[in-house]
């Protein structure tokens, strides 16, 4: 099953601009990771939030986690053409901590027009 | 960094063979693998973890006789598409952490397109 809701399910934006992708889980968790995958490959790590984290940066991405609401958004700001993928959040369905034991979230396809 | 690598990429069979997938770890030991299914346009669904000399584990509704996984090494893991029949065609990726990053993330195959034909 999966763990919850993402939004949008598709996002169409120009290079420069911001894009913003939310996501909603059900149950308690440890952390909360977002992948990014490009169409057709395996999917690659941006970045981990603590469930006693509440915002979190790398770069052009930014995370922010509000565990009483049970979302997580990512932010990727001036995006580039390059950032055109599909965005997942997932929880780690571990007893405890970083397993590596995924539940994913649908899914943000984001696409950036040059 | 660590690297999971997992091969073939893509495989195309004839319905009632049967297939199978590798998924190493390259620069790190790997007790525990996953793997996943991934339909055209859905996200990841896990399937099994795949456990270092002991049984796998599969999710609910996974048929453990279809879907059989071997993790005979540190650094293998392999499934194998039994039977394989035309719904079985999917996109299959296995993954696994680095226990060294305690913080980090799991590293993803590249992926295995399976089409049965």
């Amino acid at each position: 099953s999966q763990q919850g809701e993402e939004d949008p399910q598709a996002l169409s934006i120009q290079e420069g601009e911001n894009a913003t992708m939310n996501c909603s889980y059900k149950t308690s968790i440890n952390n909360l990771q977002w992948y990014r995958q490009n169409s057709g490959r395996g999917l690659v790590h941006l970045i981990l939030i603590r469930s006693n984290e509440r915002e979190k940066h790398s770069g052009r991405l930014r995370v922010t986690l509000d565990t009483s609401k049970k979302s997580s958004s990512l932010l990727i700001t001036a995006s580039r053409a390059a950032d055109t993928a599909s965005y997942f959040c997932a929880t780690d369905r571990g007893g405890s901590g970083n397993t590596g034991k995924l539940i994913f979230g649908q899914g943000t396809t984001l696409q950036v027009k040059p | 960094g660590a690297v999971v690598s997992q091969h073939p990429s893509w495989v195309i069979c004839k319905s009632g063979t049967s297939v199978k997938i590798e998924c190493r770890s390259l620069d790190f030991q790997a007790t525990t693998m996953f793997w996943y299914r991934q339909f055209p346009k859905q996200s990841l669904m896990l399937m099994a973890t795949s456990n270092e000399g002991s049984k796998a584990t599969y999710e609910q509704g996974v048929e453990k006789d279809k879907f059989l996984i071997n993790h005979a090494s540190l650094t293998l893991s392999t499934l194998t598409v039994t039977s394989a029949h035309p719904e079985d065609s999917s996109f299959y990726i296995c993954s696994a952490r680095d226990p060294r990053q305690g913080s980090g993330g799991a590293f993803f195959g590249q992926g295995t397109r399976l089409t049965v034909v």
